[in-house]
């Protein structure tokens, strides 16, 4: 089945530690996103892809980081720099980040700092 | 700044009834408006979209309506059913294709 697949579905992590959430989709989108999503909040984005080998930086990028080596493939590493990292992550993909694209979201990872 | 609010934060309805969750925003300028349902602990699913030309759009028992002058959308649900409990978050795009997210309406349908 065609999809944007997030893994693990929960991750805990210890402090200090960096941590690497997978992204991948069969989709064949251009466009791939990372949002952090907090209780009562909107989404608030942390990168963004439109292309392989490129990305930029959300309204939260700070203690994250990201690489596109692979159209399919966005992976998000959470850093000991993050000083609050504990949310719910969801990946996104849009054929383009063109007007009235629809983004297709993962099922999320929750991560959880112990 | 763009900003994107919803009303209520949370709210609880009988099985079969009707509610109407609001949104108000002041992207600008504006591109369009989606409504997504996500269920507890999955990742946001598109219901509907709005453009700048659209006042009405109907998906099965969802109704959105947009009304561009006042910078409001509305997403109202006929006849609920359990399966309605989610969160409803509203998505505005502004013409630099940035997206605005709304905090969402926590809907919990009881039977």
């Amino acid at each position: 089945d065609g999809g944007i697949t997030q893994s693990p579905k929960y991750l805990f992590r210890k402090e200090g530690q960096n941590v690497t959430l997978s992204c991948e989709q069969n989709l064949n989108h251009d466009a791939m996103y990372w949002y952090r999503q907090d209780p009562g909040q909107g989404l608030r984005l942390i990168y963004y892809s439109q292309i392989v080998n490129d990305f930029q930086k959300g309204d939260i990028a700070e203690g994250y980081s990201v690489s596109r080596e692979k159209k399919e493939s966005f992976p998000l590493t959470v850093t000991s720099a993050q000083k609050n990292p504990t949310a719910f992550y969801l990946c996104a993909s849009s054929v383009s980040t063109s007007l009235n694209t629809e983004a297709f979201f993962g099922q999320g990872t929750r991560l959880t700092v112990v | 700044k763009n900003q994107v609010e919803q009303s209520p934060q949370s709210l609880i309805i009988l099985e079969g009834k009707n509610c109407t969750l609001q949104c108000n925003y002041t992207v600008s300028p504006f591109s369009n408006l989606r409504w997504y349902k996500q269920d507890t602990g999955r990742g946001p699913v598109s219901l509907t979209i709005m453009t700048f030309s659209e006042n009405t759009k109907s998906n099965g028992r969802y109704t959105a309506t947009l009304d561009a002058d006042t910078k409001q959308s509305s997403l109202h649900i006929t006849a609920s059913q359990l399966s309605d409990s989610a969160s409803y978050i509203c998505v505005v795009r502004n013409a630099g294709n940035m997206l605005t997210f709304g905090g969402g309406t926590r809907l919990m349908v009881k039977p």
